[in-house]
């Protein structure tokens, strides 16, 4: 398996508070990538990275921020957890270059519920 | 905006037979396409992917199969085992590296 991590693994949380998933990647990949998947809508992208503290939006980043400090680093923050937030996040990590897109490895992903 | 999908959200299989998982892509523009398997409670696997000078690819017990002139894509599992059974997705590349995934097919293999 890639090397790549999640935390936490499962959260509950209440509505209106911040919450933080973490994303850990022993690979020196380029590329980082937030999911969220619901039923009925597959794996929907909500920001990725492409470079330390470069990063951009995705098809459903409304009220999420994302953060990368270090190569091997990407955070994904709900400023304002609300229900709708509930899902399972995956993160993705890319050795994307030379101008050709690479297969996405998956981490195990992390269970949120808010109430 | 240009999407990717599967033409069955769910295939039951006997266990030994070959399956044959399809996919629908939109993109004419898209060079590039993978397969992926999701086991309960985990992440997306990679499975194989083909990129678009390609037809057919074959790994072990997976041929996935493009046809560019109708955008069509295919997965082939030969001998199906009951380790098999998981959702399947097929995706497509986009713009700045990013993936279209569709909505899966849910793979069922019979005893």
């Amino acid at each position: 398996d890639a090397g790549i991590t999640q935390s936490p693994r499962h959260k509950v949380t209440e509505t209106g508070t911040p919450v933080t998933l973490r994303c850990h990647q022993t690979e020196n990949h380029r590329y980082m990538y937030w999911y969220r998947q619901d039923p009925g809508h597959g794996l929907r992208l909500i920001h990725y990275s492409y470079g330390v503290k470069d990063t951009d939006k995705g098809e459903v980043s409304d009220g999420y921020s994302v953060s990368r400090s270090k190569t091997e680093d990407f955070l994904l923050t709900l400023e304002s957890a609300t229900s709708s937030q509930t899902s399972v996040y995956f993160c993705a990590i890319s050795g994307t270059s030379g101008g050709q897109t690479y297969e996405q490895y998956f981490g195990p992903g992390t269970r949120l519920t808010v109430t | 905006g240009e999407s990717v999908g599967l033409h069955l959200p769910t295939l039951s299989v006997q266990e030994g037979d070959n399956s044959i998982i399809n996919c629908a892509y939109s993109n004419s523009a898209s060079d590039y396409f993978i397969w992926y398997k999701q086991e309960s409670g985990k992440g997306p696997q990679f499975i194989i992917d083909i990129r678009s000078n390609m037809d057919k690819r074959q790994g072990q017990r997976v041929t996935v199969l493009l046809n560019k002139t109708v955008k069509h894509l295919s997965l082939q599992i030969a001998a199906t085992q009951p380790g098999d059974s998981a959702v399947y997705f097929c995706a497509e590349n986009g713009d700045d590296y990013k993936l279209s995934f569709g909505a899966g097919t849910t793979v069922t293999v019979r005893a």
